[in-house]
């Protein structure tokens, strides 16, 4: 089974700093690869996703992730942090073909003034 | 295109009795539905999958007789809570994914939030 592995729950920066969130999966083959966002009290909304091709992918609002297999990594950054992006993010991985999503378990942003 | 809606959005209901919750997928045809619930602060477990036509598959420890899910035409899905429960109460949320090119991705609902009193 597929795991995904979000590291740190809960990550802070300053207004107009670098955003990093960090992502890992397990997987014996290359997945299907995505970032949500989620604002309190609403749905799931698609940042970007990974499928083939390549490996930078550029999503909304200025997010952009960097498939690296070697590292089994789909870390999430975004140059300069805004005030509305503060908000949850999950990393979640689906393998070509299969019926399931797999959700990490969400990184906390919080965007200081 | 590739709308979810869900309704209600929230809903607030006694104990011991049952609630429906609808997903449709409004500009396209879902091939299959999933349900998910989300705990306050955390990430969300798949509870279902659906297929137009045929019995859902629930996840492991997923009550079945308690989460009856129907996917009735290929965009709309219910998720009723039977005897729901204050420890029912959570956030809802379905998704969909159409067939063809686009199977791999899902398109997400707002999500309707239950409170069991």
């Amino acid at each position: 089974a597929q795991s995904v592995t979000q590291l740190g729950s809960h990550v802070s920066v300053s207004e107009g700093a670098l955003v990093l969130l960090r992502c890992n999966y397990s997987s014996s083959v290359p997945p299907y690869l995505f970032w949500y966002v989620q604002y309190p009290n609403q749905g799931l909304q698609l940042l970007l996703k990974y499928t083939t091709g390549a490996t930078l992918v550029k999503g909304i609002n200025g997010f952009e992730a960097e498939f690296k297999k070697s590292e089994t990594s789909f870390h999430l950054t975004k140059p300069s942090a805004h005030m509305s992006d503060a908000a949850e993010y999950f990393c979640a991985v689906m393998n070509d073909g299969g019926n399931q999503f797999y959700f990490g378990t969400g990184t906390s942003l919080t965007v200081i003034p | 295109g590739a709308v979810v809606s869900q309704h209600p959005s929230w809903v607030i209901c006694k104990s011991g009795t049952s609630v429906k919750i609808e997903c449709r997928s409004l500009d396209f045809q879902a091939t299959t539905m999933f349900w998910y619930r989300q705990f306050p602060k955390q990430s969300l477990m798949l509870m279902a999958t659906s297929n137009e036509g045929s019995k859902a598959t629930y996840e492991q420890g997923v009550e079945k007789d308690k989460f009856l899910i129907n996917h009735a035409s290929l965009t709309l899905s219910t998720l009723t809570v039977t005897s729901a429960h204050p420890e029912d109460s959570s956030f809802y949320i379905c998704s969909a994914r159409r067939g063809g090119s686009f199977s791999y991705e899902q398109y997400f609902g707002p999500g309707t939030r239950l409170t069991v009193t």
